[in-house]
């Protein structure tokens, strides 16, 4: 089946780290999408890792891939107010072009 | 800005209605897809077209309809509105048909759609 699981709500202090987790199902995605979405806004791409990596970095962002467990997490370094949102994890089944998302965990950054 | 743009931005409406979503891909993406999001449902897909033909649906009810045009715009019809049809309803396009890092989706800034 294809499901993608989030938890729904992480704090955290500025200059801290954020991980953020998310489960997903289907095991034939080849790439597992980041996306933001800041409030009353669209949906932002961050990054992406590919079902062959176990780890991605760009910047302040590291994603972890552990395909066994079919686990996914973002990590991001020096958290800033600005990163306040919810983040969304997404899978693209295999020879698919829709991605299903997880329900979102929305990051609070207090300062 | 993603370069995908979606008009109106909201819309307010009366149960029973029948309206029409607008959606522009980005320059030279011939895949166009629309997602709801709701409160209870979350983001979920609806349906893709690729270069005039639709190719995947998703959890799209009979009453919405979506077409792509020759000049790849796209439109969501959603007709007999009821008052869970409430959403934010977004418009994504990629360049190619079936997913990937190449063809990464790219969202518009949603139309927020109110049913009174």
């Amino acid at each position: 089946g294809e499901d993608v699981e989030q938890s729904l709500f992480l704090s955290v202090r500025e200059g801290d780290s954020s991980v953020i987790n998310c489960t997903y199902t289907d095991s034939s995605s080849t790439y597992l999408y980041w996306y933001k979405q800041e409030p009353g806004a669209g949906l932002q791409l961050l990054t992406y890792i590919f079902s062959n990596m176990d780890m991605k970095q760009d910047q302040r962002l590291t994603v972890l891939l552990n395909k066994k467990d079919k686990h996914l997490s973002l990590r991001i370094a020096d958290t800033q107010t600005g990163d306040s949102a919810i983040y969304f994890c997404a899978e693209s089944p295999l020879n698919t072009g829709k991605l299903i998302f997880g329900q979102g965990t929305t990051l609070q950054v207090k300062p | 800005d993603s370069g995908v743009t979606q008009t109106p931005k909201h819309l307010i409406t009366a149960t029973g209605q029948r309206v029409t979503l607008r959606c522009s891909p980005r320059s030279g993406d011939l895949s166009v897809y629309w997602y709801q999001q709701s409160l209870d449902q979350g983001l979920q897909f609806l349906i893709q077209y690729y270069n005039g033909e639709e190719r995947a649906k998703g959890n799209i009810l009979e009453r919405f309809s979506a077409q792509q045009f020759p000049d790849l715009h796209s439109e969501l019809n959603l007709s007999s509105l009821e008052l869970g049809d409430s959403a934010l309803y977004f418009c994504a396009s990629s360049v190619g048909e079936s997913g990937g890092a190449e063809e990464t989706q790219y969202f518009g800034p949603g139309t927020r759609l109110l049913v009174l």
